[in-house]
């Protein structure tokens, strides 16, 4: 158990839909992470938050936002959802920005778009 | 612009006998590099990290990994290869501010008994 953990495990929505997914990250750990796994596109990194703000920004579309709250969670917004949208999406947190910081993933939420 | 290139998609070994797993990176500075392994159904576990210090990394559940400069290689290697270590294994190469991770297409490891 990495101490991450993401809500739902399961989600199976339509397209059009819009969806908010959960992260809680590891107490103490500043940095969200979250990641995008599909078959055709692997692991890609979506969007980085540290302390509140956005600080990287990787292959995310403009209908998906994410924020980070005071108390640190983070919510991965994700709106007119397409068939490709299926996937399975990780949030991962670190201590810290270093370069050298191990980031701790949770054990993700399986988006199914119908 | 960094990348990471695992050479194999999937690997087979048999219980007992010595894993390899390929890992190949690109880096216009010098790289942070990780090993993280996926469970079937479960998130991604680290299972080691080179940060510049020693070339030799020793990692969790006997795992190791070297890295070579000169090749540009960050291979995973395991004397010894048990049934539960079948999983699926990526390589990663952190971005030079530290904020993203690259990944690469992953390796899946089966082992035979």
């Amino acid at each position: 158990d990495s101490g991450v953990t993401q809500t739902p495990k399961h989600l199976i929505t339509a397209t059009g839909q819009r969806v908010t997914l959960r992260c809680s990250p590891r107490s103490g750990d500043l940095s969200v992470y979250w990641y995008q796994q599909s078959l055709d596109q692997g692991l890609q990194f979506l969007i980085q938050y540290y302390n509140g703000e956005e600080r990287a920004k990787g292959n995310i579309l403009e209908r998906f936002s994410a924020q980070q709250f005071p108390d640190l969670h983070s919510e991965l917004n994700l709106s007119s959802l397409e068939l490709g949208d299926s996937a399975l999406y990780f949030c991962a947190s670190s201590v810290d920005l270093g370069v050298t910081d191990t980031q701790y993933f949770g054990p993700g939420t399986r988006l199914t778009v119908l | 612009a960094q990348s990471v290139t695992q050479l194999d998609s999937h690997v087979s070994v048999s219980e007992g006998t010595p894993v390899l797993l390929r890992c190949n990176y690109s880096s216009s500075y010098s790289p942070s590099l990780f090993w993280y392994v996926q469970h079937p159904n479960k998130g991604l576990q680290l299972l080691l990290k080179y940060t510049s210090a020693a070339t030799l990394v020793k990692g969790i559940n006997g795992f190791e990994a070297e890295f070579k400069k000169s090749e540009t290689s960050f291979h995973l290697t395991k004397p010894s290869a048990h049934m539960s270590d079948a999983a699926e294994y990526f390589c990663v190469v952190s971005g030079n501010t530290g904020n993203q991770f690259y990944f690469g297409t992953g390796t899946s490891l089966t082992v035979i008994p």
